[in-house]
This record gives structure tokens, C-alpha cells and sequence, in this order.
């Protein structure tokens, strides 16, 4: 474990489901973020979360939304996804403007 | 926005050789940082180092702000290093990452 845990691991949803993922840091950190890793593609920044306020939308999908009820905690909702969304999903946290990220293990989603 | 590139895409070494990993930005940065994904996807940040040199075992990053480039060294190979290492830079809290070089260590 790194500190930042998500949940779940694993997940396959059909394109009209409606999921979410959740990411839980307790490393003291006031921002997170979430971040796409689908094959042959970079990793590719989505959200960002400064004590709790959202300061970057990286042209994202309104079909992704994403909540940050507390420091501690970021979710990302899903709804009516299509098939090239199937990707890994990873949540991280760091210190604002100081200091590494620590990622969480990613959920491994697939859109059928 | 700025553009990230690592080399060389693919390494492959036998246990014990020594590798150089290059990031060449293409604008001024305040943050950079090396991650290693092992290949169950779990990435771990090996260094925060915005500029000059910091050591972690075997394992050593330099950043030349001035030059926009830095190097990770990898000193006596170990099959666990196996993976991809992944550049990111960025300035505040927006991190850009590269495209990896995906390194194979045989025993």
C-alpha cells in the first residue's frame, strides 16, 4: 500500500450503468488528482482538486464528474460511458505545489 | 502546452549493466518528477527533483533547469526494475508526463 487507496480494483460496466470510483489518501495531502492511462497513450491528467476545489478540468467529458467531499476523499462518477473509455484510472495526492505524488493502484475499467 | 520526451523508448539489459533514462521538456518547469510502473500498473514516485541531483540507492536523478533535460541513472541492474519510467513535469500542480521508456532486466 502507498497511502492512497482506491476502489474498486476492477471494474466492467455496460454503457448505460452508472459506477463510481473512489480514491482515499490519509498522507496529510490537500490535493489530488485523477489520471487516464489507456494503452499506447501517455498518461493524461483529467482532475485536479486543491483543498477540496476543483482548479483544473482537462477538457473532460461531461459524462465523467467528479466530487471531492474532503481532502481525504475523491470520487469520480461515471455514466452512459462508451468503449474507448476502458482504461486505467489512477487517483494521486501531494502536497500543493511542493513535493511527489503518490499514486493509488488504479481501477481497471472495461466498458462493454 | 509543454511537450515531454523520453529516450529511449525500449531498454533492455542483462542483470548488473548500469542505463541512463533521458527527459528533454520543452519549457521552463518548477515541478518534475521520475515514476517507476512495475507491471501490475502501480506507479511509484522514485524522485521529486525539480533541479540539481539527489541519490536513492541505486538509483540517481539529475535535473538541469537551464537545459530543460534530466537523466535518471540506474546503476547495477535488478530484474525488479523491470517496467516502464515515466517523466512528468509541470508547473503548480499540473503534471505532464511522457511517454515512458519501458526498460527489461534479464537475469
Amino acid at each position: 500500500e502507498t497511502g492512497v487507496t482506491q476502489t474498486p480494483r476492477h471494474l466492467v460496466m455496460g454503457m448505460t450503468n452508472k459506477k463510481s470510483l473512489k480514491c482515499e489518501q490519509h498522507l496529510g495531502h490537500n490535493a489530488m488528482y485523477w489520471y487516464k492511462q489507456s494503452a499506447k497513450k501517455p498518461l493524461e491528467l483529467m482532475f485536479v482538486y486543491n483543498f477540496k476545489e476543483q482548479t483544473e478540468n482537462n477538457s473532460v467529458p461531461s459524462r465523467f464528474s467528479p466530487e471531492c467531499p474532503n481532502s481525504s476523499h475523491l470520487f469520480l462518477h461515471l455514466h452512459t460511458l462508451q468503449p474507448e473509455d476502458s482504461a486505467l484510472y489512477l487517483c494521486a495526492s501531494s502536497h500543493t505545489g511542493a513535493g511527489g505524488y503518490t499514486f493509488g493502484s488504479g481501477t481497471r475499467l472495461t466498458v462493454v | 502546452g509543454i511537450q515531454v520526451e523520453q529516450s529511449p523508448p525500449d531498454l533492455i539489459l542483462q542483470e548488473g549493466a548500469n542505463s541512463t533514462l533521458r527527459c528533454n521538456f520543452s519549457d521552463s518547469v518548477n515541478n518534475l518528477q521520475w515514476f517507476h510502473q512495475n507491471p501490475w500498473g502501480q506507479l511509484i514516485n522514485l524522485f521529486y527533483i525539480p533541479s540539481g541531483t539527489k541519490q536513492n540507492g541505486r538509483l540517481s536523478a539529475t535535473t538541469v533547469a537551464t537545459e530543460r533535460y534530466s537523466l535518471l541513472y540506474i546503476s547495477s541492474s535488478q530484474t525488479t526494475d523491470s517496467g516502464v519510467y515515466f517523466c512528468a513535469v509541470g508547473n503548480t500542480d499540473k503534471l505532464i508526463f511522457g511517454t515512458g521508456t519501458r526498460l527489461q532486466v534479464f537475469p
